[in-house]
């Protein structure tokens, strides 16, 4: 059965610090990939897609992720986080109509 | 901006209640999808539409049904609440085929006593 895999529940970071937040999928051949970011109290929303290309995608506010196809992963990284980064992080794919979410990370940046 | 809209953000049945739960978009998108989220579960996906009358089941349909008569209302519905469907309830949009993002509502909040 298709699925995403995110094995990070909960990080704990200081800010400044780096991130790296592990998504692996379990699709054959071609597949979309997201992040998604969820606020305290917020929709969630898009931060990084990739499609094809350039297996490095940049997002907004200074996130990044890395597709590599032989791991079937897509990790979201921060070169140095803030305490607004402080969210819910889900990794999602898509192939054909349906939308598969991971579980979720939750991230706590220490100020 | 896409909006998508759920037409409740809290809602309190009872056990043994049908329960409606509405969403509407407004950017004339194919794609709408029902998930439920819970802690430690991530969004599971409930049902999703492809088109008008088009509804497939996802990966935890029991307990729920889908209606989608116009292209920008999909309707969640439980047939008979128990409390195990205490959850929030997202809704999403998305344009047709597989390269396009999907937009999210606030979220349902739904208990059932």
């Amino acid at each position: 059965a298709q699925s995403v895999s995110q094995h990070n529940h909960h990080v704990i970071l200081s800010e400044a610090a780096s991130l790296e937040l592990g998504c692996n999928y379990s699709y054959g051949g071609t597949v979309n990939l997201f992040w998604y970011v969820q606020y305290p109290g917020q929709h969630l929303q898009l931060l990084l897609k990739y499609f094809s290309g350039d297996p490095l995608v940049k997002g907004i506010k200074g996130f990044e992720a890395e597709f590599i196809k032989s791991k079937f992963s897509f990790n979201l990284r921060k070169p140095s986080v803030q305490w607004s980064d402080t969210a819910e992080y889900f990794c999602a794919a898509s192939r054909t109509y349906k939308y598969i979410f991971g579980t979720g990370t939750r991230l706590k940046v220490l100020a | 901006d896409v909006k998508v809209t759920q037409s409740s953000r809290y809602l309190v049945k009872r056990t043994g209640e049908k329960v409606f739960l509405e969403c509407v978009q407004d950017m004339d998108h194919e794609n709408m999808f029902w998930y439920r989220q819970d802690p430690g579960l991530g969004l599971r996906l409930i049902y999703f539409s492809y088109d008008v009358k088009m509804k497939e089941k996802g990966d935890i349909p029991e307990g729920y049904s889908v209606s989608r008569e116009k292209k920008e209302r999909f309707s969640l519905i439980l047939e008979s609440a128990s409390t195990n469907q205490t959850s929030m309830y997202l809704c999403a949009s998305r344009r047709g085929g597989q390269r396009t993002e999907a937009f999210f509502g606030q979220g349902t909040r739904l208990t059932v006593v």
